[in-house]
């Protein structure tokens, strides 16, 4: 079945710690996203990738980076500068022609020890 | 730019009861609307979509919801609820140009159903 993968479901990060979130699709989708999602906020877009070696900036990335070197992976990183990155996280991809809906990972819940 | 409202934070409707969960936009040309569904812990299921043409849009589960434009709004309904429609239900506005495929979402209604 086709689908995306998000791993792990969850992750501790202590203090000064940098961690990485994995998602890999075989929807042969050539977008990508991170999402954030807080309770009572709805989903917050940290990066976006529309096409490999290449992404651009959501409306929260500061603390946050990526990588696409591959059309089925798009890592995020969250970094320690990243002041509270307590928060559920959670990975789609589109194809792009049409605004085609974004299909959805099952999420990964960070927590900071 | 583009944003989603949807005004109501927690409904609760009791089991076989209608439904109606509302959505309003703003967006400078034709919206690309979208509505899915969020079980605690998982991540987002698409419900349906509207793209064009008939303003009535029909989806899984017995769901469908209604563009209108004049009131920028596209409320999701369904006639009878059941107890496993209990959920978080977010509404989406895509973007095109050189955004061309975001989503912007909305803050997400939470349903609980009574027995």
């Amino acid at each position: 079945d086709g689908g995306i993968t998000q791993s792990p479901k969850y992750l501790f990060r202590k203090e000064g710690q940098n961690v990485t979130l994995s998602c890999e699709q075989n929807l042969n989708h050539d977008a990508m996203y991170w999402y954030r999602q807080d309770p009572g906020q709805g989903l917050r877009l940290i990066y976006y990738s529309q096409i490999v070696n290449d992404f651009q900036k959501g409306d929260i990335a500061e603390g946050y980076s990526v990588s696409r070197e591959k059309k089925e992976s798009f890592p995020l990183t969250v970094t320690s500068a990243q002041k509270n990155p307590t928060a559920f996280y959670l990975c789609a991809s589109s194809i792009i022609a049409g605004n085609q809906p974004q299909h959805f990972g099952d999420g990964t819940r960070l927590s900071i020890l | 730019a583009q944003s989603v409202t949807q005004p109501d934070i927690h409904i609760t409707v009791s089991e076989g009861a209608s439904l109606e969960l509302r959505c309003n936009y703003s967006y400078g040309a034709t919206p690309y609307l979208f509505w899915y569904v969020q079980s605690p812990g998982q991540g987002l299921q698409l419900l349906l979509k509207y793209f064009s043409g008939d303003t009535l849009v029909q989806g899984i589960k017995g769901f469908e919801a209604e563009f209108k434009r004049s009131q920028s709004s596209f409320n999701l309904r369904k006639p009878s609820v059941h107890w496993s429609d209990a959920a978080e239900y977010f509404c989406a506005v895509g973007s095109g140009g050189t955004s061309y495929g975001k989503l912007t979402f909305g803050q997400g209604t939470i349903l609980t159903v009574h027995p």
